[in-house]
């Protein structure tokens, strides 16, 4: 089993609408949590950290359940800039683990 | 300030070659990540410096590949007599400490074994 595991996708949702994505995480010791975004032929850049209580960036909410060991990221009023491949990543101890990422189309 | 930056940008090399890339972390950052990724691919972990030193090499896909850090700053990662399954992108990333959240990374080297 992969330490991090995300639904590759791709979703094709359209504009206006909410999606939301989830990512599991195998190691309890997991200590810190992050989404990030990746463009296409980019670098991966932080989107947001993940907490317990939940944090809200605009129309971003991310959400980490640590008895269930998931994380969600939730995108509201989608945008076609938000089409890109959003990666869950997990720190434990000096380690930083990634998922292999989310694809997702925003269509006009 | 200045983020993390890698040369060449792009690198296309025949097979059986060597090659050397290069990432300049930002300034201050003691840890340092290298990642490949190959197209439509995630991410995999490489190898991971702390200082000068290499506490995680587990990444590294075969002896061909190696790396070094030296003043606690420049990395370089050497791939010797490069094969076509070693075409990717190449990621480096740094952040200030091994223990500090956020990761930042460097814009690629696109390597092409051809």
């Amino acid at each position: 089993r992969k330490e991090v595991e995300q639904d590759p996708g791709p979703f094709n949702v359209p504009e206006g609408a909410t999606v939301a994505f989830n990512c599991t995480y195998s190691n309890s010791a997991s200590q810190s949590f992050f989404w990030y975004r990746q463009d296409c032929r980019k670098e991966p850049k932080l989107l947001m950290s993940v907490y317990s209580s939940g944090n809200e960036d605009g129309r971003f909410t991310a959400q980490l359940n640590r008895a269930s060991q998931y994380i969600s990221l939730l995108i509201r009023d989608s945008k076609l800039s938000d089409s890109a491949t959003y990666l869950c990543v997990v720190n434990r101890d000096d380690k930083i683990i990634f998922g292999k990422g989310t694809r997702l189309h925003i269509l006009p | 300030g200045a983020g993390v930056s890698q040369s060449p940008s792009n690198k296309v090399t025949e097979k059986g070659k060597d090659v050397e890339l290069r990432c300049d972390p930002i300034s201050g950052h003691t840890a340092l990540y290298w990642y490949r990724q190959s197209l439509g691919q995630g991410l995999e972990f490489l190898i991971y410096f702390q200082g000068n030193s290499a506490p995680d090499k587990s990444g590294l896909p075969s002896d061909r590949f190696s790396a070094e850090r030296t003043g606690g700053s420049v990395s370089t990662l050497t791939i010797q007599r490069t094969q076509q399954e070693d075409s990717a992108v190449y990621l480096c990333a740094s952040r200030p400490g091994p223990f500090q959240e956020t990761q930042y990374f460097g814009p690629g080297t696109r390597l092409l074994v051809l």
